[in-house]
């Protein structure tokens, strides 16, 4: 393990359904991350924490809505998603300095298939 | 866009040979880095290489970072099995940015 944990590791939800994915790092880190993977696109950066604040929020449509409620956890409340929000959702913590300059520590994932 | 972009996008090899992938930029970064991810898992972090450095080695990895060409190498020798995973460039730049490629799969067929 990474030290980042993420639950669920698969979801199936329908397109009425409300679920939530979380997150969790005992890293010590400050800053925390939500990324979309889907295939053969470019991981893409959604939302950003840092000393739990969002500081970054990269056009996410607002069925996505993310908590961050301390600095070692971190949710995505999801409603109302399309199957076209089916995807792979990695959270990511990052230490002081950033990811730029030490790189992230990923969870697993969460593999959700939207019906 | 700044992302980096690797190349083979696939490569297939036996196990022992060595793996070579590419990955080219487009703008000025201060480091670049290179990830792993096992199918289905997240991405594990490998390598950073700043952009006043040539060269990096950690275990059987080896990184070449050449800015005048806007390109960097990531060099796996004696592969095995388990190295069976898609990697990942990602260049920092800018103000605490880092911008994913879409990846490249690597097979080591026993």
């Amino acid at each position: 393990e990474t030290g980042v944990t993420q639950t669920p590791r698969h979801l199936v939800m329908g397109m009425t359904n409300k679920k939530s994915l979380k997150c969790e790092q005992h890293l010590g880190h400050n800053a925390m991350y939500w990324y979309k993977q889907s295939a053969k696109k470019p991981l893409e950066l959604m939302f950003v924490y840092s000393l739990e604040e969002r500081v970054e929020n990269n056009s996410v449509p607002s069925r996505f809505s993310p908590e961050c409620p301390n600095s070692s956890h971190l949710f995505l409340h999801l409603h109302t998603l399309q199957p076209e929000d089916s995807a792979l959702y990695l959270c990511a913590s990052s230490q002081d300095g950033g990811p730029a300059n030490y790189g992230y520590t990923f969870g697993s994932g969460t593999r959700l298939t939207v019906v | 866009s700044q992302q980096g972009e690797e190349d083979p996008q696939a490569l297939s090899i036996q196990e022992g040979e060595n793996a070579t992938m590419n990955c080219s930029y487009k703008t000025s970064i201060n480091n670049l880095q290179w990830y792993r991810q096992n199918s289905g898992r997240g991405l594990v972090h490998l390598i950073l290489i700043r952009s006043n450095e040539r060269e990096k080695h950690s275990g059987r990895l080896r990184v070449t970072l050449d800015t005048s060409k806007k390109s960097s190498s990531l060099l796996i020798t004696a592969s095995r099995a388990a190295d069976t995973a898609s990697y990942f460039c990602a260049v920092g730049y800018g103000n605490n940015r880092l911008a994913f490629g879409k990846g490249n799969q690597v097979v080591v067929i026993p």
